[in-house]
């Protein structure tokens, strides 16, 4: 078992939809949860950042953490073509050396139709 | 402006032939790593440094070096680069290890023939 799974997607949305991305992990050390976007022939860039569980929201963007059911999700409001992108999970546990790396799951691919 | 800088951004070559990828942040970041990112496989981390003279292997080391002689430099090498290796690189930094956000650069497609 993987210890992060992203389904790869492609997802398609119409503009103005609900957006739910989601990633699962085995690794129950794993303590802080990111979701990056990447747009194509660009580097991901850090999108939202959560610690341990809950919810965080910035505008349209909303990510929630179940650690009980190892269970991540990003979901976005009102989509907008602007949101096409692959968005990437990551996460990682709360120690150095080479354990503390950030893992990525393999990105979802999210097309959203004018 | 903050940003990590790559280069070259495209290259093509062939097998055998040793090159560097140069990458530089302007953000004294302590943490830089090196990661490929494959159809399919997503990213993966090839190398990692935690601070000038301290280098470490990640998940997929095999055929790369890197140094790290100044903070803000961190080139990786490709000593005798074969097909395997084409792919599209990234090179991130980040104040500390793991939990600290990464900064990306844009990436480098390196294509061996």
């Amino acid at each position: 078992q993987k210890e992060v799974e992203q389904d790869p997607g492609p997802l398609s949305v119409p503009e103005g939809a609900i957006v739910s991305l989601n990633c699962t992990y085995s690794n129950s050390a794993f303590q802080y949860f990111m979701w990056y976007r990447q747009y194509s022939r660009k580097g991901p860039e850090l999108l939202m950042y959560t610690y341990s569980s809950g919810n965080k929201e910035d505008g349209r963007f909303t990510a929630q953490v179940d650690k009980s059911s190892k269970y991540i999700s990003l979901f976005i409001r009102d989509s907008q073509p602007s949101d096409s992108a692959t968005y990437l999970c990551a996460m990682s546990p709360n120690y150095g050396g080479s354990q503390g790396n950030l893992i990525f799951g393999k990105g979802t691919k999210l097309s959203v139709k004018p | 402006e903050a940003q990590v800088t790559q280069n070259p951004r495209y290259l093509i070559t062939v097998t055998g032939k040793k090159l560097t990828v140069t990458c530089s942040q302007n953000m004294n970041h302590e943490y830089m790593s090196w990661y490929r990112q494959d159809p399919g496989l997503g990213l993966r981390q090839i190398y990692y440094s935690m601070n000038v003279e301290v280098t470490d292997k990640g998940d997929v080391p095999e055929g790369y070096k890197v140094s790290r002689k100044e903070k803000r430099n961190f080139p990786l090498i490709l000593e005798s680069p074969s097909p395997n290796q084409t792919s599209l690189y990234f090179c991130a930094s980040s104040l500390g290890q793991g939990y600290q956000p990464q900064h990306f650069g844009d990436g480098t497609r390196l294509s061996i023939l």
